[in-house]
């Protein structure tokens, strides 16, 4: 099993971004997939996840109205469409595959992108 | 929304010392979704616990988690040099999920 980010980098405040998380070793529609995030020096927020048959998608306070998630089955990827973007976006975002079946802690971690919002 | 607060911020101790790490929730959690994880420094989480007791596949047992309604509880019995790291606990029967401030184990 492999999650790898990308899409990370610097943008200005009010800009946009896209994070894509390519799977390797499984079918990303066979599981629910989530986007945390790591402010610098900070602890572990949850951004967003979608179901596995992507009927569902759910979003944390902070960016809802903001950033959308979707994937790409054809490709085995996730995505995070990032909008109006904010200094207080700045962190590392995780691409997070959740445990087979519903309600299940997450057991598989990306090694995650940076994302700088900065003028 | 179900806040979860951990505690102590830092837990400085020795290598061989058993290491108490509390995570204590605003309001009843189901021992079903409380899940604690590791991070070393410059690295992903891992997941340790889930279902507050049930240790995720390679987890040594020197790890072991317990508690109930609103007190959980992460032990490490014996810290090995790697286990120095920071820690945090998750409410995943909630959405979205929620976790912890985290508590930093260093080396005293």
């Amino acid at each position: 099993v492999q999650l790898v980010e990308s899409g990370g980098g610097l943008v200005q405040p009010g800009g946009s971004l896209r994070l894509s998380c390519s799977a390797s070793g499984f079918t990303l529609s066979t599981y629910h997939m989530h986007w945390v995030r790591q402010a610098p020096g900070k602890g572990l927020e949850y951004v967003s996840g979608i179901t596995n048959d992507g009927g569902k998608t759910i979003y944390g306070d902070s960016v809802k109205g903001r950033f959308t998630i979707s994937r790409d089955t054809s490709k085995n990827t996730l995505d995070l469409q990032m909008g109006c973007l904010r200094t207080e976006d700045t962190a590392v975002y995780y691409c997070v595959k959740e445990k087979a079946g519903n309600w299940q802690p997450f057991d598989f971690w990306g090694q995650g992108t940076l994302v700088t919002v900065s003028s | 929304e179900t806040v979860l607060t951990q505690s102590p911020g830092t837990l400085s101790l020795s290598p061989g010392e058993r290491a108490t790490l509390s995570c204590r929730a605003s309001q009843s959690v189901s021992s079903t979704y409380l899940a604690w994880y590791q991070q070393r420094p410059g690295q992903a989480p891992r997941l340790l616990i889930y279902g507050t007791s049930s240790r995720a596949t390679g987890i040594p047992d020197r790890f072991s988690g317990s508690g109930s309604g609103t007190d959980f509880t992460l032990t490490i019995s014996s810290l090995e040099p790697e286990d120095f790291a920071v820690y945090y606990c998750q409410n995943y029967g909630t959405s979205p999920q929620t976790f912890g401030q985290g508590t930093k184990v260093e080396i005293k």
